[in-house]
């Protein structure tokens, strides 16, 4: 079946940075976009970027521009969601999430388990 | 502040209606003809409910439904069952390759 696994939970000190995995399998990983999204603890949810694993491409909401970097790498059907200069208010749990690459319907399924990332 | 904006919560007893609406209070949330709903449980990740207004994936129960009018869009449970308490998230496409979610809300059976 389709499915998104993410690597564990991180702890890290204010101004490092961090970088979640996220595994694909069960369909073309190049097919599909790869959606990060944000929670901070008992909040809303944050959509943070996307990566297209097919070419590279990626676009970021304006927010975490500039410390947010989505890489992929093709020959394990990973992405990857990288982190600088965290702060205190950094600390939530991230999920990838998939999404389509035509423009003709909007979704994100599935998603990853979510990882805790704790500032 | 979220362009989308839900109710904090909404509450109904088993076997009833609830509907949760998103309002559009922005324009950078693109033509709206691209909005989803996903439900999540305590401790879980996000399940996709709805997408594109009102199309349900297999799997999801008819019970749960999507419509459009004008800026606001609204996924409604009928026959409400316990297992539906949850958080329910709209997003919404912003156009520019941007998306945006509403802020939630948590429905009590």
């Amino acid at each position: 079946q389709v499915q998104l696994v993410q690597s564990g939970a991180e702890a890290k000190k204010p101004g490092a940075s961090v970088k979640v995995s996220c595994e694909a399998s069960g369909y073309t990983f190049t097919d599909y976009y790869i959606h990060w999204v944000r929670q901070a603890l008992g909040q809303g949810l944050e959509w943070m970027g996307w990566i297209n694993p097919d070419n590279g491409g990626s676009n970021y909401a304006k927010k975490f521009q500039g410390r947010v970097t989505l890489t992929r790498d093709t020959s394990i059907n990973t992405a990857y969601m990288e982190m600088s200069r965290l702060r205190a208010d950094d600390t939530a749990v991230y999920y990838c999430a998939r999404g389509p690459i035509q423009p003709t319907e909007d979704w994100f399924d599935p998603w990853g388990q979510g990882t805790l990332v704790t500032v | 502040q979220s362009a989308l904006t839900q109710p904090h919560s909404v509450s109904g007893s088993p076997g009833q209606s609830v509907t949760i609406t998103c309002t559009r209070t922005s324009s950078d949330v693109g033509n709206y003809n691209f909005v989803s709903w996903y439900q999540q449980h305590p401790g879980k990740a996000p399940k996709l409910m709805i997408y594109d207004v009102s199309k349900r994936p297999s799997g999801v129960p008819d019970r749960f439904s999507g419509s459009k009018s004008g800026n606001t869009t609204s996924l409604t449970i009928s026959g409400l069952q316990a297992e539906d308490e949850a958080d329910y998230f709209c997003c919404s496409y912003a156009g520019r390759y941007i998306w945006v979610f509403g802020g939630g809300t948590k429905v009590t059976v």
